[in-house]
């Protein structure tokens, strides 16, 4: 069975410029749900979907957005990107995201912002 | 209240060694609390985790001590190796929020043979 899978790989966009990032979970597991990771804040929660709803959400701007398709795979959208938006974004996904469930991470996108 | 803090930052052990990790929280609302293990280039991924009803748990060489009127948790690593030289993140949730981990600020540890 496939992992999750994050494309693409490494980013690089100035400031200013939007990106979109594209996350598919393992086959059947329909929750996504999306971190970012930076050496001084640590891994904080973005958001999370499931069924193409929105189901939690981070403290993050709104600048910072997601969608969910029909097939589970999932979209995060950075607007006027910041240099302070530079990070490893990383997707995890699991079957229902009920209580306890084993999260699985993809490698992450690495997204720098000059 | 959302925190969870975790020490220590760095660690370094020899090989065989039981390199201890702690974390302690302020939210009574968690109620799920795992550790994660990162190795550079990759996503974290699931080592073991706990319930607060539970006071330890053991899956391989590691063993997670729960302390719930402390709260606080720590993870031990016994007979450790080389490969495991890694950083561990511990985490946690509350109820109905499951996806939406909170993580320590993370601790790298170094296994010397």
């Amino acid at each position: 069975k496939a992992g999750v899978t994050q494309t693409p790989r490494y980013l690089i966009k100035t400031r200013g410029q939007q990106v979109t990032l594209s996350c598919s979970p393992i086959s059947g597991h329909r929750s996504v749900s999306w971190y970012q990771q930076t050496p001084g804040q640590g891994l904080q929660f973005l958001f999370e979907y499931f069924s193409e709803t929105q189901r939690n959400k981070g403290n993050f701007p709104g600048r910072f957005s997601g969608r969910q398709f029909s097939n589970s795979r999932s979209e995060m959208n950075v607007s006027t990107l910041e240099l302070g938006d530079s990070a490893l974004y990383l997707c995890a996904s699991s079957l229902l995201g009920s209580g306890g469930e084993k999260l699985f991470f993809g490698s992450g996108t690495q997204l720098s912002v000059l | 209240q959302q925190q969870v803090k975790q020490s220590p930052q760095s660690l370094i052990v020899q090989k065989g060694g039981i390199p201890i990790i702690n974390c302690a929280y302020e939210n009574t609302a968690f109620d799920y609390f795992p550790w994660y293990q990162q190795f550079p280039g990759k996503g974290p991924a699931l080592l073991i985790a706990i319930r607060p009803d539970v006071s330890e748990k053991k899956e391989g060489r590691f063993t997670i001590s729960f302390n719930k009127s402390a709260k606080q948790f720590s993870l031990h690593i016994m007979d450790s190796q080389p490969g495991d030289s890694a950083t561990y993140f511990c985490a946690a949730s509350m109820k109905g929020g499951a996806q939406k981990l909170v993580f320590g600020q993370g601790t790298r540890l170094t296994i010397n043979p």
